[in-house]
């Protein structure tokens, strides 16, 4: 079973929808990110957040929101999604290790905002 | 928001061939890592490098985090078909933000 899942993997909906994707993780890390991908730029940090009680604005986070339910889940929502908003996206996890912090990334959840 | 710059942005490979990719920043950083991303899936982490100087292989892959802390390179000798994606370098100057590439795509010639 894969150690950071994502759902729903496929999204269409229209503008002025209120739009939620959920990630999971089995891995027990601690931190958690969400990331928008774009083509031509790269990954751009949506949200993170480092404990259950800890939540951070990252680069991009007009337009979002997210609530982290437990160490183990993150979820991300559009409360009215718009059309440029339509981006693959993805969950990733981290547990600052000794020698540095590498993240783990979900399979991604691609989004269409019609 | 703060990219590094990554290059070359394609790459048109025959099978055979190395391959080298580099990535470059304007401040020092303490943590340089290679993902690949496959078309459908997330990125996942090929190599991390952690002390300046540093020269890692996973495999026909080889990483270095340059001297200067500004920059890094992944090498991929012998290119198999499997190696088309996008590779993206990241990095931490030192907070909790991973930094990353625009991404250099891989394409294997007709």
């Amino acid at each position: 079973d894969a150690d950071v899942t994502q759902t729903p993997r496929n999204r269409i909906t229209k503008t002025g929808k209120r739009i939620m994707l959920e990630c999971s993780q089995t891995k027990g890390h601690d931190r958690m990110y969400w990331y928008r991908q774009d083509p031509g730029l790269g990954l751009r940090l949506i949200y993170y957040s480092f404990d259950v009680k800890d939540i951070n604005k990252g680069e991009i986070s007009d337009g979002y929101s997210v609530s982290r339910q437990a160490q183990a889940k993150f979820s991300l929502s559009l409360e009215s999604a718009i059309p440029n908003q339509t981006a693959l996206y993805f969950c990733a996890t981290s547990d600052l290790g000794g020698t540095g912090e590498t993240q783990y990334f979900g399979p991604g959840t691609r989004l269409l905002v019609l | 928001g703060q990219q590094l710059n990554q290059s070359p942005q394609s790459m048109f490979i025959q099978e055979g061939e190395d391959v080298s990719m580099n990535c470059t920043s304007s401040s020092i950083f303490n943590t340089w890592l290679w993902y690949k991303q496959d078309p459908g899936e997330g990125p996942v982490l090929l190599i991390a490098l952690y002390k300046a100087g540093e020269l890692t292989s996973n495999g026909r892959l080889t990483a270095q985090f340059g001297i200067t802390r500004k920059d890094s390179f992944l090498n991929i000798s012998a290119s198999i078909p499997s190696d088309v994606g996008i590779y993206f370098c990241a990095g931490h100057e030192g907070n909790y933000q991973l930094i990353w590439g625009a991404g250099t795509k891989l394409i294997i010639k007709p």
